[in-house]
């Protein structure tokens, strides 16, 4: 069964510090993968999108790897800030594209 | 653009009454999506159509639901009878082919919220 599955769960860290979220997947193969950002009361918005041959996608703070091989990917958030507060989610494509498998987020919580 | 638009942003209703959520999707997007947010299972998708037709609707719970899609710029779900388990958070969301990589993005509306007391 295709399974996205997302660690931790929660996490709390201070502003300025830095942090990484995991998300590894069965999806095999796979066209591609998302990290969505959703803040509370809000829709998910797209931070990075990878397909399976790429290792790293940047954007601003925010930086996702992927490993194909052991099925894994993460989110790296560089120097926290208090709107960084949020839930994550990670969302791989089937290659077939005939399905989006979701993890079901990581929230992560910074604090001043 | 606007984004994806959704109404209403909140609804709280009595369990046995009808709900109908409503979605305009962005302009020239022609995959449209149903999903439904708990806190226990987290997204999940509902349905989905392309060019207003309905591909999968296998994430429908049950004959309770129902979606339509009457045109290219509108898109309701319909809850008929709405019951207490029924309670989350509604998203529609669109996209260009969603396997075109950047261009399918995935645009997210803000959501409904339903309540079912």
């Amino acid at each position: 069964k295709n399974q996205v599955e997302q660690s931790p769960q929660s996490l709390i860290i201070l502003e300025g510090k830095n942090c990484t979220l995991q998300c590894n997947y069965t999806v095999s193969p796979f066209s591609n993968l998302r990290w969505y950002k959703q803040d509370t009361g809000r829709g998910p918005v797209s931070l990075t999108i990878m397909t399976f041959s790429e290792n790293t996608k940047s954007n601003g703070r925010y930086t996702a790897t992927l490993d194909a091989d052991t099925k894994q990917s993460s989110l790296h958030i560089t120097a926290s800030q208090l709107s960084d507060s949020a839930s994550y989610i990670c969302v791989v494509t089937n290659q077939a594209g005939t399905a989006l498998i979701f993890g079901k987020g990581t929230t992560l919580s910074v604090s001043s | 653009d606007a984004g994806v638009i959704q109404s209403p942003r909140h609804e709280v209703t009595e369990m046995g009454q009808e709900v109908t959520l409503r979605c305009k999707p962005i302009s020239g997007h022609d995959y449209l999506f149903w999903y439904r947010q708990t806190m226990m299972r987290g997204l999940e998708l509902l349905i989905y159509f392309n060019n207003n037709v309905p591909i999968d609707d296998s994430g429908m719970p049950e004959d309770r639901f129902s979606a339509k899609m009457p045109n290219a710029s509108f898109s309701t779900l319909k809850i008929q009878p709405s019951e207490p388990r029924d309670s989350a958070v509604y998203f529609c969301a669109s996209s260009l082919p969603w396997t075109s990589g950047l261009t399918g993005e995935l645009f997210f509306g803000e959501g409904s919220r339903l309540t079912v007391l």
